[in-house]
């Protein structure tokens, strides 16, 4: 199985500054014959679904604020956001869907 | 847009079963891989297990092997869950979620509640 590695556990960060969270896998996740790194990025509320801010490593999904940027390839991958809203307050994770079984990280809990 | 509606959690005595549904809509479902992935209570989240379109292909998560079958009907675009011989470590909300595509990623849905418990 890959392990995905999350860190840190968790981040405090003032409003407006930036946040930076990493993600290793035990093994590449880059599938050469469409050129795509299976990983993704959520963010969780309390009480709420995951919601997808980043796949393919640094596709933003439709709607997420610009501020959210994944980006890294192979095994070592970073979700930046850019300056800290008061609504980024949350625990962030990442996924590799590159095989079974889809593995995530332990979460970042991301505080202000 | 893409709709994924989970249905049939709920209380459930050790060693018991339960079956959960998903339905599908806004997209082709026949052409996506489904996949159940779920979240004990103040934990982190689990792929539990997928399937491929045609149904050919079933993949699952060591620790529920033997006791929990994906299944699907495309003609209701519908996802299902059997579960059997309930344990408490099996507690957990469920999501259903759809296999991302060239343009897309995961999508999931609001998630249904499994309680295993006495």
């Amino acid at each position: 199985d890959i392990v995905m590695t999350q860190s840190p556990d968790s981040l405090a960060v003032s409003l407006g500054e930036r946040a930076t969270i990493n993600c290793k896998s035990s093994q590449s996740v880059f599938y050469s014959s469409n050129n795509k790194d299976f990983l993704a990025w959520y963010q969780q509320k309390p009480g709420q679904p995951p919601k997808l801010l980043i796949y393919w490593a640094s596709t933003r999904e439709s709607g997420v604020p610009d501020r959210f940027s994944g980006s890294g390839s192979g095994t070592d991958f970073t979700l930046t956001i850019s300056s800290l809203q008061a609504e980024d307050v949350a625990v962030y994770y990442c996924q590799q869907y590159y095989g079974t079984p889809y593995t995530f990280g332990r979460g970042t809990k991301l505080e202000i | 847009q893409v709709q994924l509606v989970e249905s049939g959690g709920g209380l459930v005595s050790p060693g018991g079963s339960l079956r959960l549904s998903c339905a599908a809509s806004g997209f082709a479902f026949s052409d996506y891989y489904m996949n159940w992935i779920r979240q004990a209570p103040g934990k982190g989240l689990e792929w539990v297990s997928n399937i491929d379109g045609r149904s050919t292909y079933t993949t699952y998560i060591d620790s529920v092997k033997g006791r929990f079958t994906i299944s699907r009907d495309n003609a209701k675009n519908s996802l299902y869950l059997q579960m059997n011989s309930l344990r408490g470590e099996d507690t957990a909300v469920y999501y259903c979620a759809r296999s991302p595509s060239a343009s897309s990623g995961f999508r999931w849905g609001q998630g249904t509640l499994v309680t295993v418990s006495s």
